[in-house]
């Protein structure tokens, strides 16, 4: 079956352009992560869904980041006016079922990511 | 708050030998431990989890984890490296199955 799968891989944009990246979750699975992995370091939370509810919203660095999913499957993380500290590796995680699930079926599954360089 | 220190941004064993990478966390409840690998150009994998079931956690590939609450770790062990066992590795916390906090991740290279 397939895995998470995101859009495009690689990124580079101009400084102050927009760029949207786009998520494709295992399908089925309620909850959707991003995070944002800087180089040489660890992927860092940026926002998650349960469905098409953004439960938490506390990582995104600024507000010129935003994040929707609209129909609770596809997700896009969409950044506006690219700065070069945006430059990042961001991931998507998806699973089966929302947090505090007794079970063990939250396991979150991973995307390739998207490699943004901004110029 | 929750946070996770990895001990050893890279780490370099010979093929054959143990692998020992170290992992402390902080977290004001009983928490979700993982190790996830990382392959270059590609996703992150879930090693093993530990969800307070046991204290030894055994992963795949040959790996395995002890959550030590007195020592606050939760170190990753291998008993004989294997060249596919290059990767970056990373140790992470949750505590209540959703947000994960991960740490800077170690490098492991393997010595032929």
């Amino acid at each position: 079956g397939a895995g998470v799968s995101q859009s495009p891989r690689y990124k580079v944009a101009k400084r102050g352009q927009d760029v949207a990246l786009r998520c494709d979750p295992i399908s089925g699975h309620v909850s959707l992560f991003w995070y944002q992995q800087a180089l040489g370091q660890g992927p860092e939370f940026l926002t998650y869904f349960q469905n098409e509810a953004q439960l938490d919203k506390s990582g995104l660095p600024s507000d010129r980041f935003f994040a929707e999913r609209p129909e609770g499957s596809v997700s896009t993380l969409k950044i506006q006016r690219t700065q070069q500290e945006d430059s990042a590796v961001y991931l998507c995680a998806s699973s089966l079922v929302g947090s505090r699930s007794p079970s063990n079926n939250n396991e979150q599954f991973f995307g390739p990511g998207t490699r943004l360089t901004v110029l | 708050a929750q946070s996770v220190t990895q001990l050893g941004s890279h780490v370099s064993v010979s093929e054959g030998a143990l692998v020992l990478l170290r992992c402390n966390y902080s977290s004001s409840v009983p928490p979700y431990l993982f190790w996830y690998v990382q392959y270059p150009n590609q996703g992150l994998q879930l090693l093993l989890k530990y969800t307070s079931a046991a204290t030894l956690v055994k992963g795949i590939n040959g790996f395995e984890a002890e959550f030590k609450k007195s020592e606050t770790s939760f170190h990753l062990t291998k008993p004989s490296a294997h060249m596919s066992d290059a990767a970056e590795y990373f140790c992470a916390v949750s505590d209540r199955g959703d947000k994960i906090i991960f740490g800077k991740g170690t490098r492991l290279h393997i010595l032929p």
